[in-house]
């Protein structure tokens, strides 16, 4: 089945520590998205990719880097820069443009202590 | 800059009640518009979309939406709700040539037994 692969589900790290998150796609979209969900603020854009080798900031990119070698691939580092990066982050894809709306893997809750 | 604004955050009604989230957008162009649900524990799901046509529009588990132009509305309905419909709603919407899905903030919804 085609889908969207976020892992892991639950990852706990300790402050001042980067770390990353995986996100695979086996749909064959050429764009890819990270946002971050908390209680009460929807979802906000942190970064997306609309073709291999290129990526633009989202609304909230401070603290956060991309990479997309692959177009399978699309992973997203917290830095200790962020300062707040206990959340939920969810990873989705699209056809180019994304008119015709996301796809969405099942999410990783960081917590930082 | 596109926005999406969501009332009423929490919703709380007994089965058979019927259900109205009001969704309203900012963005003047064309736009095409999405309800996702994220019932607890689980992913977003696509629960309708609509991009032209016949403004209302049906989508699973007998929810339906309603696009208003004029008054820059996308409000989702249920008639007689269930347990199962225990989730929390978002409304998306992207414009053309923006490439990037906005959020709203979320309706979270319970439903009494």
């Amino acid at each position: 089945d085609g889908g969207i692969t976020q892992s892991p589900k639950y990852l706990f790290r300790k402050e001042g520590q980067n770390v990353t998150l995986s996100c695979e796609q086996n749909l064959n979209h050429d764009a890819m998205y990270w946002y971050r969900q908390d209680p009460g603020q929807g979802l906000r854009l942190i970064y997306y990719s609309q073709i291999v080798n290129d990526f633009q900031k989202g609304d909230i990119a401070e603290g956060y880097s991309v990479s997309r070698e692959k177009k399978e691939s699309f992973p997203l580092t917290v830095t200790s820069a962020q300062k707040n990066p206990t959340a939920f982050y969810l990873c989705a894809s699209s056809i180019p443009n994304g008119n015709y709306g996301y796809t969405f893997g099942s999410g990783t809750r960081l917590t930082v202590v | 800059a596109q926005s999406v604004s969501q009332h009423n955050h929490h919703v709380i009604l007994s089965e058979a009640a019927s259900l109205e989230l009001g969704c309203n957008y900012s963005y003047g162009g064309t736009v095409n518009l999405f309800w996702y649900v994220q019932y607890p524990g689980q992913h977003l799901q696509l629960l309708l979309k609509y991009f032209s046509g016949d403004p209302l529009v049906k989508g699973i588990k007998g929810f339906e939406a309603e696009f208003i132009k004029s008054k820059f509305s996308f409000n989702l309905r249920k008639p007689s709700v269930q347990w199962s419909d225990t989730a929390e709603y978002f409304c998306a919407v992207i414009s053309y040539g923006n490439n990037r899905l906005a959020f709203g903030k979320g309706n979270q919804v319970v439903v009494i037994p």
